[in-house]
């Protein structure tokens, strides 16, 4: 069965230092991997997701697959990245998020 | 309106009360899905419908029961819940549940407490 685990509930950085948020999961098999985020008074909303090797809003996240984990990171912090972020993760059909990291940006 | 929108965003119901959430998108996609997103407890799928049809069903109570009457509306039924089911309910859609990849795009949410 799928499993998602981010680590940390919450996370908290000072504006312009480096972010990663945590997120390993397990699955036999090859998932497409996602990052969701759900600003304050607002939707849960895909951020990126691995299939299109993107980066949103300075985001990136890496799969590495011998450590099973799809880490997110950022170089440098904006007080707009403070939100809610999950991890998800798609095996077959079905998606199954992580329990969610609250990141804070410290001004 | 665009996206998907839920209706009510607030809804306080007894133990003994029958009433519906409701969901709608006007994205065009043919898989429409409820989650339960509780305190403490990462986001669970309960249902899936794809082309009008449930494909997923992860173990939900019969207290709950959905409804896909077509592929922009999707329903879900309450009836004789538990305290324990007070939670945020989100509806999401996505182009094809088979297609993997496929985004979600979800709604704000229902906020349900059962008293």
């Amino acid at each position: 069965a799928q499993r998602v685990t981010q680590p940390e509930k919450l996370l908290s950085v000072f504006k312009g230092a480096p972010v990663e948020l945590k997120c390993n999961y397990s699955y036999s098999g090859s998932p497409e991997l996602f990052w969701y985020v759900q600003y304050s008074r607002q939707r849960l909303q895909l951020l990126l997701r691995h299939i299109s090797r993107e980066s949103i809003k300075g985001f990136t996240a890496d799969l590495n697959k011998g450590e099973t984990s799809f880490h997110l990171k950022k170089p440098f912090a904006q007080e707009e990245d403070s939100a809610m972020y999950y991890c998800a993760v798609q095996g077959a059909q079905k998606l199954v998020f992580g329990q969610g990291t609250r990141l804070t940006i410290n001004p | 309106e665009t996206g998907v929108t839920q209706t009510p965003r607030h809804l306080v119901m007894g133990m003994t009360n029958k009433k519906s959430l409701k969901c709608e998108q006007h994205l065009g996609h043919n898989a429409m899905y409820w989650y339960k997103q509780s305190a403490k407890k990462p986001l669970e799928l309960m249902f899936v419908y794809n082309f009008k049809e449930q494909t997923e069903n992860n173990s939900v109570p019969s207290r709950f029961s959905p409804e896909c009457p077509n592929s922009s509306h999707l329903f879900l039924h309450l009836h004789t819940l538990q305290p324990e089911d007070s939670a945020l309910y989100l509806c999401a859609s996505s182009q094809d549940y088979s297609r993997r990849g496929s985004p979600l795009h979800f709604g704000n949410g229902t906020r349900l407490t059962v008293t």
